[in-house]
């Protein structure tokens, strides 16, 4: 299975941007990039997923590199709400799992 | 929306006891899954169905059983509890590796 490596924290201010990155430098041409972010004492929520290109909606953008050899989540203005787990998901070829790697922790201050 | 319903919430078994863990999607997905999460740690993949019919082992399925009744249910079985397994277990169903994953509420499990 394709990896991806994320940084294991990140910090920032509540109205402020983020970017959480991931790099998945082993990614086949089929897989599909995801992101799933955890809040505490929940389950995994979907974010964002996208292909080749950059795509956005109400809750994030996703930017994916030319090479799609990595990609990052932004949200656009964080809030204290957004505090969670990050992961960044490889789905695709003929491989149906659906495997979480450590992800990355994202503290909003306010 | 009911989405992915897991039953029960909460559930403390005696070590050796056995219990069904059930999950159900209402959305028509092919796809379903069984995770765990130990404190502070990630989601370990236990079992997964592709489509109805098929299961497959994931990263961790030492100690449990799967069977898709059907194409909404998709159950996990502990036949000897250990206090190992005590842990949080999250279903979830995706229609295809293109598509996003619902997840249930999470069972807290309990082995004593």
């Amino acid at each position: 299975d394709a990896k991806t490596t994320q940084p294991n924290s990140m910090e920032s201010n509540e109205e402020e941007p983020v970017h959480l990155p991931c790099n998945h430098s082993t990614i086949s041409g089929t897989d599909y990039i995801h992101w799933y972010r955890q809040l505490p004492s929940q389950g995994p929520e979907y974010v964002i997923h996208g292909l080749t290109s950059n795509v956005n909606n109400r809750m994030a953008s996703l930017a994916i590199a030319e090479d799609r050899k990595s990609s990052t989540l932004i949200l656009h203005r964080a809030t204290l709400r957004d505090a969670a787990v990050y992961y960044c998901i490889l789905r695709g070829g003929s491989n149906y799992k659906l495997t979480f790697g450590k992800g990355t922790l994202l503290t909003v201050n306010p | 929306n009911a989405g992915v319903t897991q039953t029960p919430k909460f559930q403390v078994l005696k070590t050796g006891q056995s219990m069904t863990l059930q999950c159900a999607q209402d959305m028509n997905h092919n796809s379903m899954y069984w995770y765990r999460q130990d404190p502070g740690m990630g989601l370990r993949l236990i079992y997964y169905s592709a489509s109805e019919g098929t299961t497959d082992k994931g990263e961790v399925p030492n100690g449990y059983n799967v069977s898709r009744l059907n194409k909404r249910e998709f159950s996990l079985r502990l036949e000897s509890a250990a206090p190992s397994q005590t842990s949080v277990y999250f279903c979830a169903s995706s229609e295809a590796r293109g598509y996003r994953a619902f997840f249930g509420q999470g069972t807290r499990l309990t082995v004593v």
